[in-house]
């Protein structure tokens, strides 16, 4: 069956520009998760969704990051007013249920702030 | 809070040459732990996992055990191929009072090349 999807797999944007980072997780997993990774920080947490209970947004940087889940589904991931620093890959995750059972992560969305 | 420490990379071998990574933990409640491989323009993908002490996760000839006394989760292989080169990444989910917490604590990364 299909993976989980992201989009765009590239983004090249100007500091301080807005952008919207896009996650289609596997059909049927009730779980999705975002991750940053950065040569610098290596795999970072930032949010996780988890069927209709409140998102833990626990490792969201700064208040620039926002994420929603639309109909359990869809997940998009915004950055407002980007800086140099938010360079990085933006992985997606999804699983059936919460850990341990297995994340199934898509190829990444790979971010430039210029 | 949770923290992974992987061993310094990158490593180099040669094929047929054995393999360990090492992998320490530090965790406030009882996690699950496990090994992620990124191939080389491929995605992350889990390679194997263990979810209580003792246990032993194994999967493409890779074996890791769960030894709580030492909170370690060394990745081993007896033989190591060309195609074994990759990324590989410790990480490890909280899990206390049995409540999961979802996310997943991963370590630094060890870059494997396997030369023929």
């Amino acid at each position: 069956g299909a993976g989980v999807s992201q989009s765009p797999s590239n983004k090249v944007t100007e500091k301080g520009k807005d952008v919207e980072l896009r996650c289609d997780p596997i059909s049927g997993h009730t779980a999705l998760y975002w991750y940053r990774q950065s040569l610098g920080q290596g795999l970072e947490f930032l949010i996780y969704f988890q069927g209709n209970s409140a998102p833990d947004k626990s490792g969201l940087p700064s208040d620039r990051f926002s994420a929603e889940r639309t109909g359990g589904s869809v997940s998009t991931l915004t950055i407002q007013r980007t800086q140099q620093e938010d360079s990085a890959v933006y992985l997606c995750a999804s699983s059936l249920y919460l850990s341990p059972y297995e994340q199934y992560f898509g190829p990444g969305t790979r971010l430039t702030v210029t | 809070g949770d923290s992974v420490t992987q061993m310094e990379g990158p490593v180099t071998l040669s094929e047929e040459a054995c393999l360990t990574i090492n992998c320490t933990y530090t965790a406030t409640g009882y996690p699950s732990l496990f090994w992620y491989v990124q191939y080389p323009g491929e995605g992350l993908q889990l390679l194997l996992k263990a979810t209580k002490a003792d246990d032993k996760g194994s999967n493409k000839g890779f074996e890791a055990t769960y030894r709580k006394e030492t909170t370690s989760f060394h990745l081993e292989k007896g033989s190591v191929q060309v195609s074994d080169s990759a990324v590989y990444f410790c990480a490890l989910s909280e899990i206390a009072g049995g409540t999961s917490y979802g996310k997943l604590t991963f370590g630094q990364g060890t870059i494997l090349t396997v030369h023929p």
